[in-house]
């Protein structure tokens, strides 16, 4: 079935080291991608998204690229900061049944330290 | 502009005690969701609505109930609460389409004793 497969964390890195959280999908058709974030405490906010092929979403200095070949959207940022801490959610959006249908990753915590 | 709205913030419930999530948009979104979110499990899908009038199940839906008699509120009713609903629920929102962003409210942390 439809599926989203995430790195799992922790993921704990020093400030200004470089960042990949890896992200797989399955799935019958051609769904958008999402990358989420959740601070302690807080819901869910939109960091990124690509909807189609070989789209590149960026935000905040965090990019992803739309890999259909290999089923992919990996998010990357060069150098993460104190306040990038935070778990990090994979995500698609896909039409099925006659609705769309999103689907979550696990999440993946990202502890960046100072 | 509030966005997604969620009450309450927190709730203790014993085993047995029914009550009701409230959760509310102001952005005139069609489609509406509740998940759960517990830990190393991600989200989870419970009930979600594409409309007023028209819910239906998502990945999770025993012990829970929805309707949504209003475009603006969503609310999720535990009919007879029991410890393994301990957990955090999530509203979301949208507009339905394939390229949209959900919006969250900030979350009802709910424990049943």
């Amino acid at each position: 079935g439809d599926s989203v497969t995430q790195m799992e964390g922790p993921v704990t890195l020093s400030e200004e080291a470089f960042l990949t959280i890896n992200c797989t999908y399955t799935a019958t058709g051609y769904p958008s991608l999402f990358w989420y974030v959740q601070y302690p405490g807080e819901g869910l906010q939109l960091l990124l998204k690509a909807t189609k092929a070989d789209d590149k979403g960026s935000n905040k200095g965090f990019e992803a690229t739309y890999r259909k070949e290999t089923t992919s959207f990996h998010l990357e940022k060069g150098s993460v900061q104190v306040s990038d801490s935070a778990v990090y959610f994979c995500a698609l959006n896909l039409h099925t049944s006659g609705t769309y249908k999103y689907i979550f990753g696990t999440g993946t915590r990202l502890k960046v330290l100072a | 502009n509030a966005g997604v709205t969620q009450t309450p913030k927190f709730q203790v419930l014993k085993t047995g005690q029914s009550m009701t999530l409230q959760c509310a948009q102001d952005m005139n979104h069609e489609y509406m969701s509740w998940y759960r979110q517990d830990p190393g499990m991600g989200l989870r899908l419970i009930h979600y609505s594409v409309g007023a009038g028209i819910t239906d199940q998502g990945e999770v839906p025993n012990g829970y109930n929805v309707s949504r008699s209003t475009t603006e509120d969503f609310p999720l009713r535990l009919l007879s609460a029991a410890p393994s609903q301990t957990s955090v629920y999530f509203c979301a929102s949208s507009y339905g389409t394939g390229v949209d962003e959900q919006y969250f409210g900030p979350g009802t942390r709910l424990t049943v004793t």
